[in-house]
């Protein structure tokens, strides 16, 4: 079955490191990915995705890139902010449409000081 | 506007006790579906809805666990005789069927 592997935490950056998460996936056919976030006390929100190979999603200064090659859907930030410190969850889905269950890793904390 | 609301935001049970869980989704979102979210772990899938047809149930650990969504909005996650392996966050989202999935804010089970 479908599964996604990500780093684990927790990772302590200080204010305007670089940051990457890693994240694989195995999956049947051609997943959407995503990467959730969810800061302190708040629900999961949608941070970015993808759709198909070679796609990359942004949001928010965070990137990342569909490697179906690799297998892989790293998430990265140039420059990270206090803000930032929160639980990351890489997924994925069979479409993209809202309609199919996703599947996640189990999570990496991030810890941002200043 | 108003996202997916869950309530209550805490229970706690006794074990063997009898719970329910409701989400309300974002109005008119069709597709609605529960996750549970183990602590220290990824949110895993328990079941689905679309309108009020329940499509797949393959997630629910045990037949103690019940779902249900009559009038296609508001849903209940009704858990039986709670066993201390059933504590977790419960989450709840919903989506529009062309979109993500927008997330509640979870419900923590304690059964102790």
């Amino acid at each position: 079955g479908n599964s996604v592997t990500q780093m684990e935490g927790p990772v302590t950056l200080s204010e305007e490191a670089f940051l990457t998460i890693n994240c694989t996936y195995t999956a049947t056919g051609y997943p959407s990915l995503f990467w959730y976030v969810q800061y302190p006390g708040e629900g999961l929100q949608l941070l970015l995705k993808a759709t198909k190979a070679d796609d990359k999603g942004s949001n928010k200064g965070f990137e990342a890139t569909y490697r179906k090659e690799t297998t892989s859907f790293h998430l990265e930030k140039g420059s990270v902010q206090v803000s930032d410190s929160a639980v990351y969850f890489c997924a994925l889905s069979d479409t993209d449409s809202g309609n199919t269950p996703l599947v996640f890793g189990k999570g990496t904390r991030l810890s941002v000081i200043a | 506007g108003a996202g997916v609301s869950q309530s209550p935001r805490y229970k706690v049970a006794k074990r063997g006790q009898d719970v329910a869980l409701r989400c309300d989704p974002i109005s008119g979102h069709v597709s609605l579906f529960w996750y549970q979210q183990a602590l220290g772990q990824g949110p895993e899938f328990l079941t689905y809805f679309q309108n009020e047809a329940q499509l797949d149930k393959s997630g629910l650990p045990s037949d103690r666990f019940f779902a249900e969504r009559p009038e296609g909005s508001v849903s209940t996650l009704k858990i039986q005789r709670t066993q201390q392996e059933d504590s977790a966050v419960y989450l709840c989202a919903s989506s529009s069927g062309f979109d993500t999935q927008y997330f509640g804010p979870g419900t923590r089970l304690t059964v102790l």
